[in-house]
């Protein structure tokens, strides 16, 4: 069964430093997207992706982030200046055009990376 | 703004024992998922529901979806230990690509 592949599974960082989480999209799939989930907690909407621009942002989302389709398969997050409230779960999910079918739209998750920001 | 309210945040219950999950928003969508989380794993897709009195089973897990009420319930039948897990309403927002989830509801089935 197709999945989202996402690397690396745990990064541990120091405040500051710029960290890039990877993320492999299913091969058909259009729509691309970013969460994160600290401690079990709540899965938070970060930004969504699709034809090669950002769609949608949450507030969470600033000028500290980017996200990047390098070469038509990956799908980076970058977070240029690491805080220490970044430590969370991120996943990526990626999804169908949104006509197939009836329009579900279903996400599919990786695993996740776990970033640790010390 | 689009939010995602569910309750219980926490359950635990007998094996054998029926209940159900509730989940309410605030503004109108025309899409609801329900997803499930194993701890320190991803999120697996259980249902989308499209349409009002859609209602979707999968085993033991039915799902259904009141558009006019902004309601959906998770029912769990007869639960067993495996239905452990933590489990999430999530809802499109507009007619965008943002999807928001509710806080999860955490179900530990006693066994």
């Amino acid at each position: 069964e197709p999945e989202v592949t996402q690397t690396p599974s745990h990064q541990v960082t120091q405040m500051g430093q710029e960290v890039i989480l990877r993320c492999v999209p299913i091969s058909n799939h259009l729509y691309f997207y970013w969460y994160r989930q600290i401690l079990g907690q709540k899965v938070e909407f970060l930004v969504s992706f699709y034809n090669n621009e950002i769609s949608e942002k949450s507030e969470i989302f600033d000028d500290q982030f980017s996200v990047e389709r390098p070469d038509g398969s990956n799908f980076t997050l970058k977070i240029r200046s690491t805080k220490l409230e970044d430590s969370a779960m991120y996943f990526c999910a990626s999804s169908e055009p949104r006509v197939a079918p009836a329009g579900a739209n279903v996400l599919t998750f990786g695993a996740g990376s776990r970033l640790t920001v010390l | 703004e689009l939010k995602v309210e569910q309750n219980p945040l926490f359950l635990s219950m007998q094996e054998g024992k029926n209940y159900t999950i509730y989940c309410n928003y605030s503004t109108t969508s025309d899409r609801l998922y329900w997803y499930r989380q194993d701890p320190g794993k991803s999120l697996e897709s259980l249902f989308v529901l499209l349409s009002n009195g859609a209602v979707k089973q999968e085993g033991r897990l039915m799902a259904s979806l009141d558009t006019k009420a902004r309601l959906s319930t998770l029912h769990i039948t007869a639960a067993v230990h495996d239905l452990s897990a933590t489990y999430f309403c999530a809802v499109r927002s507009g007619e965008g690509d943002k999807i928001i989830f509710g806080k999860g509801t955490r179900l530990h089935i006693l066994p």
